[in-house]
């Protein structure tokens, strides 16, 4: 069975902390992604990367940075967390297709993270 | 504001009843997904309908796309209380752009 799993599904940190969260796929894909939901305002795509060593920066990346050393495993960074960055944070994979093609997605159970 | 947009918001329905949402987008596409959201999870796919099909079947879902409109429904026939989730519609490639979905909620 495919599976995105999320290195915690709640997480509390403070203010002004570096906050690290993880994301592994089992299912070989190219592209990672890293979105933020917030009620009322659905998925915002955060950072996403197509391949190793390879990032590009979605529609809200201010406050955040990613790092992908290998295929299997995407990261977000809060470099410092802060109030407005209490959110439930979505990791999602997919194989690549033909230009123009979009393939599923396949998403992580969530993480909410709540900073205080 | 968003590419795909879903209408209702919400929606209460009985048990057995057909559930029936709606998306807007505003550029062309090459393809539309509905995906579903159990209450503070991951989601997960539904169903993908290409732009140049009209209709398409899955179980119980059926999906149509007017690219004319730029509109997409998914309707849930015969519903159950399972069926209770978050319902999204998404597009474009990479940057993939989900709306704010409809909540639906099966009574039993």
């Amino acid at each position: 069975d495919v599976k995105v799993t999320q290195s915690s599904r709640y997480l509390v940190k403070r203010t002004g902390e570096k906050v690290f969260l993880e994301c592994v796929q089992d299912m070989d894909h190219e592209n990672m992604f890293w979105y933020r939901q917030d009620p009322g305002l659905g998925l915002r795509l955060i950072y996403f990367s197509y391949d190793v060593k390879m990032k590009e920066k979605g529609d809200i990346p201010e406050g955040y940075s990613v790092s992908r050393e290998k295929k299997e495993r995407f990261s977000l960074i809060l470099e410092s967390a802060s109030t407005n960055q209490t959110s439930m944070y979505l990791c999602a994979s997919s194989s690549s297709g033909l230009a123009g093609v979009y393939n599923e997605q396949f998403f992580g159970p969530g993480t909410r993270l709540t900073v205080l | 504001s968003q590419q795909g947009e879903e209408d209702p918001q919400a929606l209460s329905i009985q048990e057995g009843e057909n559930a029936t949402m709606n998306c807007s987008y505003k550029t062309s596409i090459n393809n539309l997904q509905w995906y579903r959201q159990n209450s503070g999870r991951g989601l997960v796919h539904l169903i993908l309908i290409r732009s140049n099909e009209r209709e398409k079947h899955s179980g119980r879902l059926r999906v149509t796309l007017d690219t004319s409109k730029k509109s997409s429904s998914l309707l849930i026939t015969a519903s159950r209380a399972a069926d209770t989730a978050s319902y999204f519609c998404a597009t474009g490639g990479f940057k993939t752009i989900f709306g704010a979905g409809t909540r639906l909620f099966v009574k039993a």
